[in-house]
């Protein structure tokens, strides 16, 4: 079975400065990886996802994540946050068994403040 | 553009009564997952139907279940609420693992 951790629970940031967000999976598999960012009182909606192919992927709102598959690591990176960029990130991970029958394994999530 | 329909938004139960949460989604999807999230736990799955006609158990099923009534619609039911239910439901929807998961707006419910 597969696992996320998210290493760190809050992230308080400088509007303008760079953020990391830290994600590690466990699988013995392949794998596919998301981020998800829920803003407050709202659902989840996706911001990237790796399948194969390039290690570096751009998604939505100007965050970009790297796949490092010998450190187990997906880690979300944008390089000047912004106010409306406070909100919780999920790190998630899929299998696919090729029995038809899958889930997304999520992380606990990391809550990011952006302070003016 | 609905995508994935959660009703109600926000309830209320006393120890004791039931309810169903009902999800309704219009992608096509032939996945379909019920997630609860509580603080500091992230989204944890509660049962998902990987087709119409089927459903599995998840990491958290004691307390639920669930109903496939069709391609479109998958209701999550506690049949008598207690207080460790108070939490966020999210019902989503997917076609491959690769796809990911389109997710509802969510149910906040609370049970005194």
């Amino acid at each position: 079975a597969q696992s996320v951790t998210q290493l760190d629970s809050q992230v308080p940031v400088f509007e303008e400065a760079p953020v990391e967000l830290r994600c590690n999976y466990s699988s013995s598999v392949s794998v596919y990886l998301f981020w998800y960012v829920q803003y407050p009182n709202q659902g989840l909606q996706l911001l990237l996802k790796y399948l194969s192919g390039s290690t570096l992927v751009k998604g939505i709102n100007g965050f970009e994540a790297e796949f490092n598959k010998s450190q187990t690591s997906f880690h979300l990176r944008k390089p000047s946050v912004h106010i409306s960029d406070t909100a919780e990130y999920f790190c998630a991970v899929s299998v696919d068994s090729g029995a038809g029958s899958y889930q997304l394994t999520f992380g606990k999530g990391t809550k990011l403040s952006v302070i003016p | 553009n609905a995508g994935v329909t959660q009703t109600p938004k926000f309830q209320v139960l006393k120890t004791g009564q039931s309810m169903t949460l009902q999800c309704a989604q219009d992608m096509n999807h032939n996945s379909m997952y019920w997630y609860r999230q509580d603080p500091g736990m992230g989204l944890r799955l509660i049962y998902y139907s990987a087709s119409e006609g089927t459903t599995d158990k998840g990491e958290v099923p004691n307390g639920y279940n669930v109903s496939r009534l069709n391609k479109r619609e998958f209701s999550l039911r506690l049949e008598s609420a207690a207080p460790s239910q108070t939490s966020v439901y999210f019902c989503a929807g997917s076609d491959r693992p690769s796809y990911g998961y389109t997710f509802g707006s969510g149910t906040r419910l609370t049970v005194v």
